[in-house]
């Protein structure tokens, strides 16, 4: 089984910061990650599908970059409707999600 | 517009049983493995199960193999989770998924005596 090791799992930011969230595979998954952000009684929103490409609709501060088993979602300035929590998954092989990063006013 | 949604959550006692269903349009079901994904409360996602377009494979997460059977309809276009034995770890919100791009809004399983 492939496992997602996502970091950090809380990040305290203020509006216009540049937020970077990092996602690990254990073994190789190529491009096939996807980055989602939730809030509280939502599903996942996706954001970033085979790892930069970035869903039709989401702000282009979101970005996505990454292959193999290292990956990141940037925001390049927060904004105040990004405080949420982001979630990696991997579909290479079955799913698997990262534990979670919430975004947290600074 | 492809839509998914889920029903038949609800309060089961430890060691019932509930099934769950997801209705999907928008799009050509028969044509698209189809997936579960759960989140307990406070917790992150877990994928569940997913099945073939066909039906003829199927896999789960450890924690629910020999518990939970995961089937699908095609004529009917819904795809169907039952839910055997249930624990109180089993307490979740369960989306059904199609793939990265369309999740449903999900369904709330609450396992408690």
């Amino acid at each position: 089984d492939i496992q997602m090791t996502q970091s950090p799992s809380t990040l305290s930011a203020s509006v216009g910061d540049r937020v970077t969230i990092t996602c690990r595979a254990s073994q190789s998954i190529s491009s096939w990650l996807a980055w989602y952000q939730q809030k509280p009684g939502k599903a996942p929103k996706l954001l970033i599908y085979k790892a930069s490409s970035l869903e039709s609709g989401v702000p282009s501060r979101f970005s996505g970059s990454g292959s193999g088993t290292e990956f990141t979602l940037t925001i390049s300035s927060l904004q105040p409707d990004d405080f949420a929590t982001y979630y990696c998954q991997q579909y290479n092989s079955l799913w698997t999600f990262g534990q979670g990063t919430k975004v947290e006013i600074k | 517009e492809v839509q998914l949604v889920e029903s038949g959550g609800g309060l089961v006692q430890p060691g019932g049983s509930l099934r769950l269903s997801c209705a999907a349009s928008g799009f050509t079901f028969s044509s698209y493995w189809m997936s579960w994904v759960r989140q307990a409360p406070g917790k992150g996602l877990e994928w569940v199960a997913n099945i073939k377009q066909d039906g003829s494979e199927k896999y789960y997460v450890d924690s629910v193999k020999g518990r939970f059977t995961i089937s699908r309809d095609n004529a009917k276009n819904s795809l169907y989770l039952q839910m055997n034995s249930l624990r109180a770890e089993d307490t979740a919100v369960y989306y059904c998924a199609r793939d990265v791009r369309a999740w449903g809004q999900g369904t709330l399983v609450t396992v408690s005596s």
